[in-house]
């Protein structure tokens, strides 16, 4: 079955330090791979997107994203975390062969919070 | 341009009433998604519009829930008779071209439905 595993419910760091979000993908192929966040009151708003060629993506507000075949991982990162970064981040797949619903399917989130 | 909009953002109902969520997509956007998401789980698909015509309805709970879209501008979304588990955020979301795998989906804020 197809399904995305973010295996940390709530992860706090410290302002200026590193990040990385963890997800794991499970698919028949290599899925388009997205990154959504919501912060407070938002809705999902897109940080970035893989779907063929680099395997490094750069996103925006600073964020990238590594794509691992051999471990069918999309790892969320971000060398300098900001006060203003606390949300929840929501990795998500869908299908590639477009012509489809092209529905995405979700994790069940990370919920970043930053101390001072 | 306004983003997508969903009204109301929060409504709190009593077992078996009715409850109609509305969305206004993007103007222009003839893909229309509705997710849901319960507390504490992942956000899941509801069903897909294609202009007026449901793609993909395979995500809907079961009939208490009709959606629509009349005339592939706004939709909504109807639960009668509402039931506890219907609890939980429901998240609209559009993008522009039918068929294009690569196409991002704006999402709304969502709106939080509380059944008590």
């Amino acid at each position: 079955a197809q399904s995305v595993t973010q295996p940390d419910i709530h992860i706090t760091v410290s302002e200026g330090a590193s990040l990385e979000l963890r997800c794991n993908y499970s698919y028949g192929a290599t899925p388009y791979l997205f990154w959504y966040v919501q912060s407070p009151g938002q809705g999902l708003q897109l940080l970035l997107k893989y779907f063929s060629g680099d395997t490094l993506v750069q996103g925006i507000k600073g964020f990238e994203a590594e794509f691992k075949r051999s471990q069918s991982s999309f790892n969320l990162r971000k060398p300098s975390v900001h006060w203003s970064d606390a949300a929840e981040y929501f990795c998500a797949v869908a299908s590639p062969y477009g012509g489809a619903t092209n529905k995405l399917i979700f994790g069940t989130g990370t919920l970043l919070a930053v101390q001072p | 341009e306004a983003g997508v909009t969903q009204f109301p953002s929060h409504s709190v109902i009593e077992k078996g009433q009715t409850v109609t969520l509305r969305c206004d997509p993007i103007s222009g956007h003839d893909n229309l998604y509705w997710y849901r998401r319960v507390m504490g789980k992942e956000i899941k698909f509801l069903l897909h519009f294609v202009k007026e015509s449901k793609q993909d309805e395979s995500g809907m709970p079961n009939n208490r829930f009709l959606a629509e879209r009349t005339g592939g501008t706004y939709s909504t979304l109807k639960v009668q008779p509402a039931e506890l588990e219907d609890s939980g955020v429901y998240f609209c979301a559009s993008s522009q071209m039918y068929g294009g795998g690569n196409t991002e989906a704006f999402f709304g804020q969502g709106t939080r439905l509380t059944v008590v």
